[in-house]
């Protein structure tokens, strides 16, 4: 089973930019085994997802989040990143990284990082 | 996108009993549906995956069912371990994926 953790700060300021990194274990991101996502969820409430890169580099997003986001690739440290601009206090949220096999359900996730929005 | 909407968005239950739990598609999905255990300060755990096939390790008392925009999960006998909220989530291919808001079973 692959295993996934998150890292980065854990406090943005409001217009900044929101980076995380995913460390894959378990597996090489190089493989083509799975799609490599990114998951978030404002406290109490429900998941929604972020967007996804695959092996190729090729990349989906939330619409909702898409002028905001990039997602890339590090095979040579086997992580993937997040990168979410001009963050809001609505950006505030547990956000994990997981995997999905063939793009589909999420079969493995990190622990989940907490991400504060604040001045 | 896909809207999904779980109902209830909160049930109550006791040890032994059955219980339901619906979650509905804004279109067709095909059998494209997982189902998620998520208890407070966790990740989420994959049980049910293409709405019926529960995955390695997943106490049969879980059973999911369903297809097109209709599915339910199913709990034949609570357990203690069972109280958490559930979520589903479609990956229809031409879709981006979007999640249900999450049933929350307590006691």
């Amino acid at each position: 089973q692959v295993q996934l953790q998150e890292s980065g700060p854990g406090l943005v300021k409001p217009s900044q930019t929101l980076s995380l990194i995913c460390t894959v274990s378990g597996d090489s991101i190089s493989s083509g085994n799975y799609y490599y996502n990114w998951i978030r969820q404002p406290a109490g409430k429900g998941l929604e997802w972020i967007g996804r890169i695959y092996t190729s580099g090729s990349t989906d997003y939330n619409p909702s989040l898409k002028s905001r986001v990039t997602i890339s690739l590090d095979t040579s440290k086997n992580q993937f990143s997040l990168r979410l601009g001009s963050v809001t206090d609505s950006d505030t949220a547990i956000y994990y990284c997981a995997t999905a096999p063939l793009g589909t359900f999420f079969d493995s996730w990190g622990l989940g990082t907490l991400v504060t929005v604040s001045s | 996108d896909i809207q999904m909407t779980q109902s209830p968005s909160t049930l109550s239950a006791s040890v032994g009993d059955r219980v339901t739990i619906t979650c509905r598609a804004s279109q067709s999905i095909s059998r494209w549906l997982a189902w998620y255990q998520q208890k407070p300060g966790k990740a989420p755990k994959l049980l049910i995956s293409s709405a019926s096939t529960v995955e390695s390790g997943v106490p049969s008392r879980f059973s999911g069912s369903g297809s097109g925009t209709e599915f339910t999960l199913t709990i034949s006998s609570l357990q203690p371990d069972d109280f958490a909220t559930y979520h589903c989530q479609q990956y229809n291919t031409y879709s981006p994926v979007t999640f249900g808001q999450g049933t929350k079973l307590e006691i």
